[in-house]
């Protein structure tokens, strides 16, 4: 399987504090990408890092890539109650496929 | 940004029967979309690949008899299950690549098939 591991599963945090979460892959990338979804809903995009790419911002948001690792994380800082959901990597890779992660659950306490 | 539509969002059904469901780009031509499933608390596991006007590429694993996908227009692709049974029960999901860049996903809102 291509599917990427994710960790941790789940993650539980005050409002406010910081959020990370990591994604490692198996094969060769295009670009990696991170999506959240709220239970029972379509997932949304939220950040892509290309391959030629280390790091990216935005808004709250700060991915990292490692290709040589085969590994990124997802950095959420100054975390609110709305940030509660599930939040899958994405790679994608040279074939046109899109392969998630296991997913790390996210929950934000008031 | 890119709307995907996808229909129905609920659908119970008696074992034996099919289900389609469709998945629409709104707003952009998607020449290919995505199938996905998800078990609860689970990750998405790629189906498979629909190109507009040729056949679907599945997944190993995945039966192309029992998940018939039709990606007949630039805006539509289908998924029907056939003869459902309770295993199938799931949550189905299809995405489609953005006309612009091509590599970002869009995703509909998911189906949750129940099969009694």
């Amino acid at each position: 399987s291509q599917q990427g591991e994710e960790d941790p599963q789940a993650l539980s945090i005050q409002e406010g504090e910081n959020a990370t979460m990591n994604c490692s892959y198996k094969t060769s990338i295009n670009n990696l990408q991170w999506y959240r979804q709220n239970s029972g809903r379509g997932l949304v995009h939220l950040i892509l890092i290309r391959s030629n790419e280390r790091e990216k911002h935005s808004g709250r948001l700060r991915v990292t890539l490692d290709t040589s690792k085969k590994s990124s994380s997802l950095l959420i800082t100054a975390s609110r109650a709305a940030d509660t959901a599930s939040y899958f990597c994405a790679t994608n890779l040279p074939g046109n496929q899109f392969y998630f992660g296991t997913g790390t659950s996210l929950t934000v306490i008031p | 940004g890119a709307v995907v539509s996808q229909h129905p969002s609920w659908v119970i059904c008696k074992s034996g029967t099919s289900v389609k469901i469709e998945c629409r780009s709104l707003d952009f031509q998607a020449t290919t979309m995505f199938w996905y499933r998800q078990f609860p608390k689970q990750s998405l596991m790629l189906m498979a690949t629909s190109n507009e006007g040729s056949k679907a590429t599945y997944e190993q694993g995945v039966e192309k008899d029992k998940f018939l996908i039709n990606h007949a227009s630039l805006t539509l692709s289908t998924l029907t299950v056939t003869s459902a049974h309770p295993e199938d029960s799931s949550f189905y999901i299809c995405s489609a690549k953005d006309g612009s860049t091509n590599e970002k996903l869009f995703f509909g809102s998911g189906t949750q098939l129940s099969v009694l």
